[in-house]
């Protein structure tokens, strides 16, 4: 299996809205609505931030939302925030009945 | 508030066995799937494998020969055991949490270093 794609980093000024892409195939991300996204921050263990492609877990901003067309994911941070500097991974269930996790994204607050 | 607390030697040798374990303190045992997630220094995550809440288990192919996660409910733990470990184990491994039939993480350990080095 191999990771899904994401682009090596996104950046944007505060106040602004930035998206971040997930790219998988037909046998994960285009298979299930399964799709995760995780927030980790230096040193720290990841953050489930989105769960089944847009759903938010109890305590997660509303600034973050998920999405999903075809083989393509995506999570957008809106009202962007010193605080969301982290790097980002999605991950998704796969035909498998395994799960394959996204190559991370760092973003950046200017 | 529910927490995962790890322990578990941090050097090996090449050739010998990792072996991790995972407490769940503050909460129920019961009707989740646990799992384990790898990352090496400076890199991404990677899926180990799982089992949930009927013994069933679930390995990364990639590893699957030398993996075995199992449970202790008595004692509200999990385990991982990785055999004959080399340089390329060498990684922040996470236990982790998935709520009953789901598919994703919800809650994660602090991470254990674990460096294989001769």
């Amino acid at each position: 299996q191999s990771d899904l794609t994401q682009p090596a980093s996104v950046s944007g000024s505060p106040g602004q809205s930035i998206t971040i892409s997930c790219t998988g195939t037909s046998s994960d991300v285009g298979s299930y609505n399964h799709v995760s996204w995780y927030q980790q921050h230096p040193g720290n263990a990841p953050k489930l931030m989105i769960y089944d492609v847009s759903n938010r877990p109890s305590g997660v901003s509303n600034r973050f939302s998920g999405s999903k067309s075809g083989n393509t994911a995506s999570l957008t941070i809106s009202g962007l925030q010193a605080e969301d500097e982290a790097d980002y991974y999605c991950s998704s269930y796969t035909r498998s009945s395994t799960y394959v996790f996204g190559t991370g994204t760092k973003v950046t607050v200017l | 508030q529910v927490q995962l607390q790890q322990w578990g030697a941090g050097l090996l040798k090449p050739s010998e066995t990792l072996s991790l374990i995972c407490t769940v303190y503050g909460g129920p045992f019961s009707g989740y799937s646990w799992r384990w997630i790898r990352q090496p220094p400076g890199k991404g995550l990677e899926w180990v494998g799982e089992i949930n809440q009927i013994g069933r288990t679930n390995y990364n192919p990639s590893l699957k020969s030398r993996v075995t996660v199992s449970i202790d409910t008595s004692k509200m733990q999990f385990s991982l055991k990785v055999s004959s470990v080399t340089a390329a184990d060498t990684a922040v491994y996470y236990c982790a949490r998935g709520p009953g039939t789901t598919w994703f993480f919800d809650l994660w350990g602090r991470g254990t270093l674990v460096t294989v080095s001769s």
